[in-house]
């Protein structure tokens, strides 16, 4: 069964610092992945995903992850946070067989300090 | 940018008490999915539905639940009889096709069960 665990329920940065926020999955088959921020009281936003092209995958806000299939992985960074970069950030995996059907991490909680 | 909508933004009932909630999709999509958040954890797979049937439904979408697309727009997630541990985010989202589509995601109804 698919599964997704995200490391860290909270991460501190100081504004301008690297963010990095890690994501491993488990999958049986070649997964789809994602990562979604949310804002407080709003819906959850795609920032990027990965479908098997390349393995670098850069997104809105200046976010990027790599897919890293010897490691089970897919983590998100962003070179120099800022202080809108404060959200919870969830990454999820597909299968193709399961039409469509996202399975999210707990997800993460990014501050930023100015 | 199209979006999608979903009323109530909050909503409160008594247990046992029958709900409705409802999502405004992207117009041009196909599959509909609904997704809940209880506080604290993560946003859970209830069901995906297309071509006007449930494609798939997790453990959570029992009995109590069911969805409907009755005028062609609106997609709606009734629950019969509420429980107490429904209280959650609950999240529409849309998208064109599958796999690796992105799914948008509504603001979410908050629903609070007395």
């Amino acid at each position: 069964a698919q599964s997704v665990t995200q490391l860290g329920s909270h991460v501190s940065v100081s504004e301008g610092a690297l963010v990095l926020l890690r994501c491993n999955y488990s999958s049986s088959v070649p997964p789809y992945l994602f990562w979604y921020v949310q804002y407080p009281n709003q819906g959850l936003q795609l920032l990027l995903k990965y479908t098997s092209a390349a393995t670098l995958v850069k997104g809105i806000n200046g976010f990027e992850a790599e897919f890293k299939k010897s490691e089970t992985s897919f983590h998100l960074t962003k070179p120099s946070a800022h202080m809108s970069d404060a959200a919870e950030y969830f990454c999820a995996v597909t299968e193709g067989n399961q039409g469509g059907k996202l399975i999210f991490g707990q997800g993460t909680e990014l501050s930023v300090k100015p | 940018e199209p979006e999608v909508t979903q009323t109530p933004s909050h909503q409160v009932t008594q247990m046992g008490q029958e709900v409705i909630l409802r999502c405004v999709p992207i117009s041009n999509h196909l599959y509909f999915y609904w997704y809940r958040q209880i506080l604290g954890q993560k946003v859970e797979f209830l069901v995906s539905f297309y071509n006007n049937e449930i494609s798939e439904k997790s453990e959570i979408f029992d009995d109590q639940f069911s969805v409907e697309r009755p005028d062609g727009s609106n997609f709606t997630l009734k629950i019969r009889s509420t429980k107490l541990e429904d209280s959650a985010m609950y999240f529409c989202a849309t998208g064109y096709s599958t796999y690796t589509d992105t799914q948008y995601f509504g603001p979410g109804t908050r629903l609070t069960v007395l």
